[in-house]
């Protein structure tokens, strides 16, 4: 069966640091990666998504992601935070065809120190 | 455009009863996907509809039951209500032929049940 674990529960960055946050996956066969941000009140925002390629992979709001295939892993990762990066992020996987049913993981708690 | 919508955004239910919820997906969406997030974890894939056929289902009993209409609205039902099913109840809708495209997320449907 397949299963996503995000290691970290919460995370606590100060403004202007770098981010990185963990995602492993167990999974019968390479799956098709996300990240998603959700922020209070707010349902689920795509940032990045990995289908095949280049394993380094470009989001939105200057996120990036790195698939390692022998780590099972795709961590996201940011440069430099900014106090609107609080959220909650969620790491999933989906099978490769088109019928968009993903696995989540528990999702990782950022928070911004000034 | 008004992206996905969901309705009602809070809902307070006792045990026993039974509930429905609405999603209007974005336009020119075809597919419609509805998700469980309890407090503290991640979405869990309840089940998709498209063409107004259940066409996948996740790991939730028959009390969890739901409709798409010929305008690709959709409504989740669940009967019986448990304590566990307080939860937040996403939909997702995206174009089934895309393949992962992109799927948008509405804001949710906070149930609790008392």
């Amino acid at each position: 069966a397949q299963s996503v674990t995000q290691p970290d529960i919460h995370i606590t960055v100060s403004e202007g640091a770098s981010l990185e946050l963990r995602c492993n996956y167990s999974y019968g066969a390479t799956p098709y990666l996300f990240w998603y941000v959700q922020s209070p009140g707010q349902g689920l925002q795509l940032l990045l998504k990995y289908f095949s390629g280049d394993t380094l992979v470009q989001g939105i709001k200057g996120f990036e992601a790195e698939f390692k295939r022998s780590q099972s892993s795709f961590n996201l990762r940011k440069p430099s935070v900014h106090w609107s990066d609080a959220a909650e992020y969620f790491c999933a996987v989906g099978p490769r065809s088109n019928d968009y049913k993903l696995s989540f993981g528990a999702g990782t708690t950022v928070t911004v120190r000034a | 455009d008004a992206g996905v919508t969901q309705s009602p955004t809070h809902l307070i239910k006792t045990r026993g009863q039974q509930v429905t919820l609405r999603c209007s997906p974005k336009s020119g969406h075809d597919t419609v996907s509805w998700y469980q997030q309890a407090l503290g974890q991640g979405p869990q894939f309840i089940f998709q509809y498209y063409e107004e056929e259940e066409r996948q289902r996740g790991n939730f009993p028959d009390r969890f039951s739901g409709h798409q209409f010929p305008n690709y609205s959709s409504e989740l039902n669940v009967n019986a209500l448990l304590l566990g099913d307080s939860a937040l109840y996403l939909c997702a809708s995206a174009v089934l032929a895309d393949s992962y495209n992109e799927q948008f997320f509405g804001p949710g449907t906070r149930l609790t049940v008392l």
